[in-house]
């Protein structure tokens, strides 16, 4: 079983602060974890993913995220936050190993405030 | 190179009635993976089918059935629609198993 909880359903920052964006994830597998963005009336665009190894990942648009498996958390991150990275952002995880049903959070949605 | 493109982008269908959706996977793609994303969630997974079988089901009823054509192309049908169906249908496509997925921009299914 797999599951993400992303905290806060909407986070608002001002244009050039940080932005973060927390996501907790619960797998009884190793997981490959993943942040996608989604812009209002289209799908989901991958922002970055964890499989193995480096644990700190860097994405598309300056994101990036650390994997803590101590604290069972992929949090995103980006220093300074732009006026078109206001979107919604959602977490998943998947089992490692090939099968891809993936589990994804609620999603937060961003305001980045001028 | 095109996407991965879904068709119709909007649809309204009335209860009880069924419905197909298309999807084409991007070139070379050779999995296919569905979702319903209803308004405020984050998507949940339907099926995946790779190399034309299905690879994976979620929890949805058996009103819910797909497939997936020697072309790779997919298509989800839904029988005996309810209103709690409305929601957008989410099409993803991959290289292969556990490769990253790659979303069209989806249907938009609205139940009267």
């Amino acid at each position: 079983a797999q599951s993400v909880t992303q905290l806060g359903s909407h986070v608002s920052v001002s244009e050039g602060a940080l932005v973060l964006l927390r996501c907790n994830y619960s797998s009884s597998v190793p997981p490959y974890l993943f942040w996608y963005v989604q812009y209002p009336n289209q799908g989901l665009q991958l922002l970055l993913k964890y499989t193995t190894g480096a644990t700190l990942v860097k994405g598309i648009n300056g994101f990036e995220a650390e994997f803590k498996k101590s604290e069972t958390s992929f949090h995103l991150t980006k220093p300074s936050a732009h006026m078109s990275d206001a979107a919604e952002y959602f977490c998943a995880v998947s089992p490692s190993g090939g099968y891809q049903k993936v589990t994804f959070g609620t999603g937060t949605k961003l305001q980045v405030i001028p | 190179d095109a996407g991965v493109t879904q068709s119709p982008t909007h649809l309204i269908k009335t209860r009880g009635q069924h419905v197909t959706l298309r999807c084409s996977p991007i070139s070379g793609h050779k999995s296919v993976s569905w979702y319903q994303q209803v308004l405020g969630q984050g998507p949940q997974f339907i099926f995946q089918y790779y190399e034309k079988e299905e690879r994976g089901r979620g929890n949805f009823p058996d009103r819910f059935s797909a497939r997936q054509f020697p072309n790779y192309s997919s298509e989800l049908n839904v029988n005996a629609l309810l209103l709690g169906d409305s929601a957008l249908y989410l099409c993803a496509s991959s290289l292969a198993l556990g490769q990253p997925q790659h979303f069209g921009d989806g249907t938009r299914l609205s139940i009267l």
